[in-house]
């Protein structure tokens, strides 16, 4: 079964400044993907960042990076120059390398509460 | 640009209560998804469908069932609420495998209380 961690339910950070936000990841396939996506306090799901298991590359939009480590099993997205309005829940997610029926489901973490203050 | 719409923000009904709630996508995406998300859980995959008519059990769908008559309609229906359903349903729709490097969109959620 796959598993997603995500350690720290809260954190701080000053604006301008980087954060860390961790997630680890346990699964059995070779092929599968990690997402990460922002919830504001409004409810919406906002998807930041992929990463595939076979690219080579971290990912990387904007202000956001993945630090993909595969031996360590850790995707962490790293946020820089924060601003007042990444203050939000992050959630990182897998998704099934099996090809089944449906494909594509995601497993996701229990989030981290970012707060980014002045 | 994309969009998954859930019919009601918010929600309250009584117990016993059969609950119907109703997530649109104009994507022309083949995989709808729907999950609860409660406080230090994350999201939990209730169902979700690949075809029309075609669906499929995610991790917690004791208590629930669903419904895809047309490609771009998802329907979650609680046959007889109770109060441990009480939480926030998003919906979110995707391109099927194939794609899987392409995210899951996500509706903006229903927050459901039951009494």
């Amino acid at each position: 079964a796959q598993k997603i961690t995500q350690t720290q339910p809260g954190m701080f950070v000053q604006e301008k400044e980087a954060v860390t936000l961790d997630c680890t990841y346990d699964t059995s396939d070779q092929s599968y993907g990690l997402f990460w996506y922002k919830q504001p306090s409004s409810g919406e799901m906002i998807f930041l960042i992929y990463q595939g298991s076979y690219d080579e590359q971290n990912a990387t939009e904007g202000r956001y990076s993945l630090n993909f480590q595969k031996a360590r099993k850790s995707a962490n997205l790293v946020i820089s120059a924060s601003q007042l309005g990444d203050s939000a829940m992050y959630f990182c997610a897998m998704r099934e390398g099996r090809v089944t029926g449906g494909g594509n489901k995601l497993t996701f973490g229990t989030g981290t509460q970012l707060k980014v203050e002045l | 640009d994309v969009k998954v719409t859930q019919s009601s923000r918010y929600l309250v009904k009584r117990t016993g209560e059969k609950v119907f709630l109703e997530c649109v996508q104009d994507m022309d995406h083949e995989n709808m998804f729907w999950y609860r998300q409660d406080p230090g859980l994350g999201l939990r995959l209730i169902y979700f469908s690949y075809d029309v008519k075609m669906k499929e059990k995610g991790d917690i769908p004791e208590g629930y069932s669903v419904s895809r008559e047309k490609k771009e309609r998802f329907s979650l229906i609680l046959e007889s609420a109770s109060t441990n359903q009480t939480s926030m349903y998003l919906c979110a729709s995707s391109l099927p495998r194939g794609h899987s490097n392409q995210p899951q969109h996500f509706g903006d959620g229903t927050r459901l209380s039951i009494l």
